[in-house]
């Protein structure tokens, strides 16, 4: 009964090859998240959608897009990976964008740059 | 955006309680304290939430200080299984497009046998 998967849980890209992650919710939550999590370090939001509504973070490199086709669903795109964006891709939904709301994580990506 | 701090580290022994805290001096009256966990490979888990008296779950306690300027998150009974690292977060009350969930460092929970 997984309410936040993330697909796949590892993936491996080139140097330079575009990749996609994916999330999906089953959870109906207005509000999806990306968040970023390197090595040892804590996770770094990169952006959120509420409901279509897109907002980028202000330090987020152009390199990363997202969409969000409909509630469901949300993609992060990386157009040019480059070894520095080895990490785990961690998405996340909440029912509304007020403090009420918690967080709901998936299990994340690991993303691999060779 | 309020900024959170909490130890690096923390150690307990299995079945002894565990207080965890976490300092907020710049939280506006308004900001939610948040509470997760991460365990190793997983995504962070909620754990609770208050935003200015003391709150239980089945998972954990969660006591605010009166001037909401700290807060320590209470595992009454320590398993192994809450080895994990503990995010302390404020999340705003009302903040739709700008909406934030920042991270501070977390502190790592050892449990001992």
């Amino acid at each position: 009964d997984a309410m936040v998967i993330q697909n796949p849980r590892y993936q491996v890209t080139q140097f330079g090859k575009p990749v996609t992650l994916s999330c999906s919710q089953t959870l109906n939550h207005n509000v999806m998240y990306w968040y970023q999590q390197k090595s040892s370090q804590a996770p770094k939001l990169l952006f959120h959608y509420y409901d279509k509504d897109f907002n980028n973070e202000a330090d987020t490199p152009d390199n990363f897009q997202s969409r969000r086709p409909n509630t469901s669903f949300c993609f992060l795109d990386i157009r040019s990976p480059g070894l520095g964006d080895a990490a785990m891709y961690l998405c996340a939904t909440s029912r509304e964008g007020d403090g009420y709301s918690p967080l709901h994580f998936g299990n994340g990506t690991r993303l691999t740059v060779t | 955006d309020a900024k959170t701090t909490q130890p690096n580290s923390m150690e307990s022994n299995e079945e002894e309680p565990v207080h965890l805290p976490c300092n907020h001096s710049t939280i506006s009256g308004t900001d939610y304290i948040h509470w997760y966990r991460q365990l190793p490979s997983q995504g962070p888990e909620y754990v609770i939430h208050g935003l200015t008296s003391n709150v239980n779950n089945r998972m954990a306690s969660l006591a605010i200080a009166e001037d909401r300027k700290s807060s320590t998150l209470i595992l009454h009974r320590a398993t192994l299984r809450d080895a994990a690292v503990y995010y302390c977060i404020l999340r705003p009350r009302r903040s739709y497009n700008t909406d934030k969930l920042i991270f501070g460092t977390g502190t790592r929970l050892q449990v001992f046998p």
